[in-house]
């Protein structure tokens, strides 16, 4: 019962080579995160769509968009991925947008694991 | 957001109850305490979350302090499977997760 998938898992990537990893979610949850996870380090917050509602955190580099074409889709773009970009990245969805809702509990997905070259 | 202190590494015996504690001094009256795991090679999974009272769910109770300055993760019997990285994150608002340093559990067989 895959609820949240990430594709690929592994991706490799080029220096300065545009790339793009998708997510999708079968549980028709309203809120679609991105998270970056370096090596030995705690997830951090890319951005987030409320529906089509796009929040970017204030320190993530214009370097990474995305896009939500439907519910139940959503991509990260890396427009010029350096070696820096180098990381885990998670996607998680949640039914939402509120902390002290009922329904705030995050799911994720397995991750996609990006090497740039 | 509210800053977070939890010890680095802890360590339990399998079958044994396990208490993760978390510092949380500066958390606002409106921050729920949020508590996801990490498994290795996983993303997160929530775990539980309180806001005053105790809670309860089928995989772990929470404790919080009366002056909810901190909280404490309770496993009730660790498994192998418990081993994990345990992100403890008070939240307030938008249900954006602000990961912390954690505590990775070990359990000893």
């Amino acid at each position: 019962d895959a609820m949240v998938i990430q594709n690929p898992r592994y991706q490799v990537t080029q220096f300065g080579k545009p790339v793009t990893l998708s997510c999708s979610q079968t549980l028709n949850h309203n809120v679609m995160y991105w998270y970056q996870q370096k090596s030995s380090q705690a997830p951090k917050l890319l951005f987030h769509y409320y529906d089509k509602d796009f929040n970017n955190e204030a320190d993530t580099p214009d370097n990474f968009q995305s896009r939500r074409p439907n519910t139940s889709f959503c991509f990260l773009d890396i427009r010029s991925p350096g070696l820096g970009d180098a990381a885990m990245y998670l996607c998680a969805t949640s039914r939402s947008l509120l902390a002290q809702s009922a329904y705030n509990e995050q799911f994720f997905g397995p991750g996609t694991r990006l090497t740039v070259l | 957001d509210a800053k977070t202190t939890q010890p680095n590494s802890m360590e339990s015996n399998e079958e044994e109850p396990v208490h993760l504690p978390c510092n949380h001094s500066t958390i606002s009256g409106t921050d729920y305490i949020h508590w996801y795991r990490q498994l290795p090679s996983q993303g997160p999974e929530y775990v539980i979350h309180g806001l005053t009272s105790n809670v309860n769910n089928r995989m772990a109770s929470l404790a919080i302090a009366e002056d909810r300055k901190s909280s404490t993760l309770i496993l009730h019997r660790a498994t192998l499977r418990d081993a994990a990285v345990y992100y403890c994150i008070p939240q307030t608002g938008a249900n954006n997760l602000f990961f912390g340093t954690g505590t990775r559990l070990t359990v000893i067989p």
